[in-house]
């Protein structure tokens, strides 16, 4: 299987705090992750594509100060979102490419995101 | 920047209706796929297709891909209830990491 996790799958904070979301692939590595932001009744957005070990790539209008991934290793992906504003509630979803398959992608449950 | 626009936006029908969803862009992709999400959950991929052309068959489900790789459709025959759901076409694009662009979506409803 190709299983991904995300944690946590709800998340509620403060505005101007920073929250962090984790995404991993529980049985494989993967070298590529990605992340998308979907609002309600709305299609996934791609945020940012992230390889393992290096500067993640960032859509256009996706600030990167603000939506801070980090792909410290070929099982795990971090979005951390700083200073968060209401407005930055969303569902925001991961995916996760295995090595050496260059168009599968394997999604995450999502992450419920409320900033009060 | 790469759109893709699905067509209808919202579609309600009775079981055992047939329906197609289409997925329209004006630029051409390397590969498309289709998606079917529940509320709360990530999307479930159903199928990739590759070649311009190209006709799959899931059970109910026929998929096929434009011959000039822009245009993708999803046709369900004798829908059923279990068949709600967000339907999302996704394009995948080789400029630097291999990625896919979704569309717009189309809601799925399937009266008993």
């Amino acid at each position: 299987g190709a299983v991904v996790s995300q944690h946590p799958s709800r998340v509620i904070c403060k505005s101007g705090t920073s929250v962090k979301i984790e995404c991993r692939s529980l049985d494989f590595q993967a070298t590529t992750m990605f992340w998308y932001r979907q609002f309600p009744k709305q299609s996934l957005m791609l945020m940012a594509t992230s390889n393992e070990g290096s500067k993640a790539t960032y859509e256009q209008g996706v600030e990167k100060d603000k939506f801070l991934i980090n792909h410290a290793s070929l099982t795990l992906s971090t979005l951390t979102v700083t200073s968060a504003h209401p407005e930055d509630s969303s569902f925001y979803i991961c995916s996760a490419r295995r090595l050496a398959e260059w168009g599968e992608q394997y999604f995450g449950p999502g992450t419920r995101l409320t900033v009060t | 920047t790469q759109l893709l626009e699905q067509s209808p936006q919202f579609l309600s029908i009775q079981e055992g209706e047939n329906l197609t969803v289409y997925c329209n862009s004006s630029s051409v992709f390397s590969s498309l796929q289709w998606y079917r999400q529940e509320p709360g959950e990530g999307p479930v991929l159903l199928v990739t297709v590759v070649t311009g052309g190209e006709v799959k068959k899931l059970k109910r489900l026929t998929f096929q891909f434009g011959d000039a790789r822009k245009d993708s459709s999803l046709h369900i025959t004798a829908a059923q209830p279990g068949d709600t759901g967000l339907y999302l076409c996704a394009g995948g694009t080789a400029s630097g990491t291999y990625k896919y662009i979704f569309g717009t979506g189309t809601r799925l409803k399937v009266l008993a």
